[in-house]
């Protein structure tokens, strides 16, 4: 079964960097995915599609602070230069044939 | 400006149903992939329903399909969700978002519409 974990919270400081991990279930280590931001009260905003090889491609106005790097079944989302916007819901998504699938979220305060 | 606008949400009772909408402009809606969302109070995303670009093909989570009918009018540059027999655990911020081009992740979310199955 097609399943995406993170964690429930992340902190950092101010001016810090932070690393989120969303972990791909057993079988599906070569998946892509995708990163999304969720500020308070809005909808989600897409940062990258992030690859196996560690590859990825932001969208449009997403900040150099933010970069994706893949290990095995491990995706990450680093924030770099911690602003307070950044204080957020992190998600990840992924895909198989016919269905779509979200991490439960690592809500991220920004100390 | 590329944009996803949603409307139709609500406060309907258990069994009834909703219709809601997704005005899409900025890109050409025909081209792209397109997607409901829903967040429940408090919760995570949860995917609903997917719809190609022509329309021909349609998927849908477990917890709607046989409930729930995604459709799309490209002429209108808009996309639908007929939802029936509403269940209090459909009550929840629905999204539309829009797939990359020809991939799979969503690059493009509206702001949503809120509804709330409750007597």
């Amino acid at each position: 079964q097609l399943v995406l974990t993170q964690s429930p919270s992340a902190s950092a400081s101010l001016g810090a960097s932070v690393k989120l991990t969303c972990t791909l279930s057993s079988g599906h280590s070569s998946y892509a995915i995708a990163w999304h931001q969720q500020q308070p009260e809005k909808g989600p905003r897409y940062l990258m599609k992030l690859n196996s090889d560690g590859s990825h491609s932001k969208g449009d106005g997403i900040p150099d602070r933010f970069s994706g790097s893949s290990s095995g079944a491990e995706r990450y989302l680093t924030i770099s230069s911690l602003q307070s916007e950044d204080e957020a819901d992190y998600y990840c998504q992924t895909w198989g044939t016919g269905t779509w699938v979200f991490g439960g979220g690592t809500k991220l305060t920004v100390l | 400006e590329v944009q996803l606008v949603e409307s139709g949400g609500g406060l309907v009772q258990p069994g009834g149903s909703l219709r809601l909408s997704c005005a899409a402009s900025g890109f050409t809606f025909s081209s792209y992939e397109m997607n409901w969302v829903r967040q429940a109070p408090g919760k995570g995303l949860e995917w609903v329903s997917y719809i190609s670009s022509s329309g021909s093909t349609i998927y849908y989570a477990d917890s709607v399909k046989g409930r729930f009918t995604i459709s799309r009018d490209n002429a209108k540059n808009s996309l639908y969700l007929q939802m029936n027999s509403l269940r209090a655990e459909d009550t929840a911020v629905y999204y539309c978002a829009r797939n990359l081009l020809e991939d799979d992740a969503f690059d493009i979310w509206g702001q949503g519409t809120m509804v709330t199955v409750s007597s």
